[in-house]
């Protein structure tokens, strides 16, 4: 059975780094890309970023480009997101998630963990 | 980036009857990579239906997804009472990946 436990989230001020991490189980890690979707309070998902399933490929979305670094440790079946300067507009639960197929990277999005909750403020 | 809408907003229904949901691109969805997800309070979201018609591992067969192009439908024909909850399309075809607003299915 798939598993995807995010842990590291918490309060942070603005311009402050966080680092979230997902441990992952039930499922060959090294075979899938995996993504961060975060999805803030009362609004729609918004994805994040991808990676694929040897490291080697990244995408961002625009809103975090440049900011967040998306990693992974396939010895530790561990996905990470590096966050820096943070913005209040970061504030969101943000969730760790596997896609579909075992492609190098697939975009599509399969199955989610239960979130970490982001909260920036001053 | 290609911008989904959703309509309507909210959906008023009682159980058995059947519900449209729209979505609407605006650009071509390549490939039709366009996902819908189901989501309820408190819980991350459910993939559905991917490749505009295909349903997911464990999707009932009441949930059909329809579309091309630039246009969507997921139907669901006939409500039962798990399923008054948020749908959201997604188009997976390009980065980024975008999500639409949602629709709200409530209990009428």
């Amino acid at each position: 059975q798939v598993q995807l436990v995010e842990s590291g989230g918490g309060v942070v001020q603005p311009g402050r780094s966080l680092r979230l991490s997902c441990a992952v189980s039930g499922f060959s890690f090294s075979s899938y890309g995996m993504h961060w979707v975060r999805q803030a309070p009362g609004e729609g998902p918004e994805w994040v970023a991808v990676i694929s399933s040897d490291g080697t490929d990244k995408y961002y979305a625009d809103s975090v480009k440049g900011r967040f670094t998306i990693s992974r440790d396939n010895s530790k079946s561990t996905l990470y997101l590096h966050m820096d300067n943070l913005r209040t507009e970061d504030t969101a639960l943000y969730y760790c998630t596997k896609s579909y197929s075992a492609d190098p990277i697939s975009f599509l999005i399969h199955n989610w963990g239960p979130g970490t909750l982001v909260t920036v403020s001053s | 980036e290609n911008v989904l809408t959703q309509s309507p907003d909210t959906l008023s229904l009682s159980p058995g009857e059947r519900a449209t949901l729209s979505c609407r691109a605006s650009q071509s969805v390549g490939r039709n990579y366009l996902a819908w997800y189901q989501q309820k309070p408190g819980q991350a979201p459910r993939l559905l239906i991917h490749r505009a018609s295909s349903g997911a591992p464990g999707t009932p067969d009441r949930f059909s997804g329809s579309g091309s192009g630039t246009d969507f439908t997921l139907t669901i024909i006939r409500l039962e009472p798990e399923d008054f909850a948020l749908y959201y399309c997604q188009q997976y075809a390009a980065s980024p990946l975008t999500f639409g607003g949602g629709t709200k299915v409530e209990m009428k």
